[in-house]
């Protein structure tokens, strides 16, 4: 049973470019995550996303992120129009029960705005 | 103020040592978790937990609902367990604590 994987491992952007992310959970886990690490900072949660919903977005900043996860496939966080403060570590996590459920995370992707 | 509250921010050990990082926070939960990130970055769900106790290993975690307060142990504390230790308190949503950046010296 593979861990959750995230790709790319690092992405280099360059200012006004799009980023998009992918999270592909546990076998069998429909609860999926998103968390930002800015350089030198704490944790700071995103979004959660259970199959084809979102549940939870209220740490998406309002412009320019957005979030899927449909039927099929794997997790999506897409940046529109990336700036240099958008340079940071981006981790998703899978669960098997939401809230209450342990989290499993990926090793996260790094995305680098020239 | 923090909803989430760690200390110490940071902590130093000589191996063998027995540590204790604290967690309090004050909002209502569905569940705390505590989490290890390793210098490369990764993360690691170190336990889970709504009530009472868990222990895996070396690693005891508790918890006290009414007082909204979570301990992390680690007994005999060796130089691989230097790390970031971060308690974090999920609903829907997650909240995070700064964490506590542990060095275990041989």
């Amino acid at each position: 049973n593979a861990g959750v994987m995230q790709n790319p491992r690092h992405l280099v952007r360059r200012r006004g470019q799009e980023a998009r992310l992918r999270c592909s959970p546990m076998k069998g886990h429909s609860h999926v995550y998103w968390y930002r690490q800015l350089p030198e900072e704490g944790l700071k949660f995103m979004v959660y996303l259970q199959k084809e919903n979102i549940i939870d977005e209220s740490g998406m900043p309002k412009e320019r992120f957005s979030a899927e996860f449909p039927k099929e496939g794997p997790s999506i966080l897409r940046i529109q129009q990336v700036v240099r403060g958008d340079s940071a570590a981006y981790f998703c996590a899978s669960s098997p029960d939401g809230p209450t459920g342990e989290l499993f995370f990926g090793e996260g992707s790094r995305l680098t705005v020239l | 103020k923090n909803e989430v509250e760690q200390s110490p921010q940071n902590l130093t050990a000589q191996e063998g040592e027995f540590i204790t990082i604290n967690c309090s926070y004050s909002v209502g939960i569905s569940a705390l978790h505590w989490l290890q990130q390793h210098p490369g970055g990764g993360i690691v769900s170190l336990f889970m937990l709504s009530s009472g106790k868990k222990k895996h290993g070396r690693l005891i975690a508790t918890i006290n609902i009414q007082e909204k307060h979570s301990s992390l142990h680690i007994t005999a504390s060796h130089p691989r367990d230097s790390a970031v230790y971060i308690c974090a308190v999920s609903n829907n949503d997650m909240r995070f604590g700064a964490g506590t950046r542990l060095t275990v010296k041989p």
